[in-house]
């Protein structure tokens, strides 16, 4: 079974549209990681954001904010004002205490098309 | 500062030959990591290091892969007898150590690899 959902596999909107990218993880683990990463055309990963179990306190960062819900399993990203910058594949990734946090288990991606 | 180095960035070979590909981790980062994604996919763990000790390997696909550390630094990712379906961009990434936590990783450019 996937520990990492990502149901969506490309979302395009228009520029300025807000737009949420789900996903969904499954552990059984009470200590655990949670990740995004950006991957641009270009290719290179960029971290997004780290977030511990213990820490549901949703997190905004300019125009990215974060959705921690335990109760549904879920690390929702949404874009606020999207534009075509923000084009690109956005992986969540998931590290486990039972792996010591040593295997990362990412989801398929979802490919974020904005256009002008 | 300087980020997670990766040679070469492109490789192209003949089914049945070996390949090398190199990761040059940041300085200071004893966990590393190796990771494949193929054409549209999420990232495959392969194998990851903390100093030059692997203590899993069950992500690497077939004995025809190899990965080693020396000096707690540069790792070399060894496919022996190239297939086709090695094709894929091969990914390192980096973190520091915390025991009992996780810090984030940094990943590299990739080594893009066809095998013809």
């Amino acid at each position: 079974a996937q520990k990492v959902t990502q149901a969506q596999t490309e979302i395009s909107v228009v520029e300025k549209e807000d737009v949420t990218l789900d996903c969904v993880y499954e552990t059984r683990d009470t200590t655990y990681y949670l990740f995004w990463y950006k991957q641009p055309p270009s290719g290179e990963l960029v971290f997004l954001i780290r977030r511990n179990s213990f820490d549901e306190q949703n997190e905004i960062s300019g125009r990215y904010s974060w959705n921690f819900q335990k109760s549904t399993s879920s690390f929702n990203f949404t874009i606020t004002a999207s534009q075509v910058v923000d084009s690109a594949v956005y992986f969540c990734a998931l590290s486990e205490a039972e792996n010591n946090f040593n295997k990362f288990y990412f989801g398929s991606g979802t490919k974020l098309n904005v256009k002008p | 500062g300087a980020g997670v180095s990766q040679s070469p960035s492109n490789k192209v070979t003949e089914k049945g030959k070996d390949v090398e590909l190199r990761c040059d981790p940041i300085s200071g980062h004893t966990a590393l990591y190796w990771y494949r994604q193929s054409l549209g996919q999420g990232l495959e763990f392969l194998i990851y290091f903390q100093g030059n000790s692997a203590p899993d390997k069950s992500g690497l696909p077939s004995d025809r892969f190899s990965a080693e550390r020396t000096g707690g630094s540069v790792s070399t990712l060894t496919i022996q007898r190239t297939q086709q379906e090695d094709s894929a961009v091969y990914l390192c990434a980096s973190s520091r150590r915390i025991a009992g936590a996780q810090e984030t990783q940094y990943f590299g450019p990739g080594t893009r690899l066809l095998v013809l």
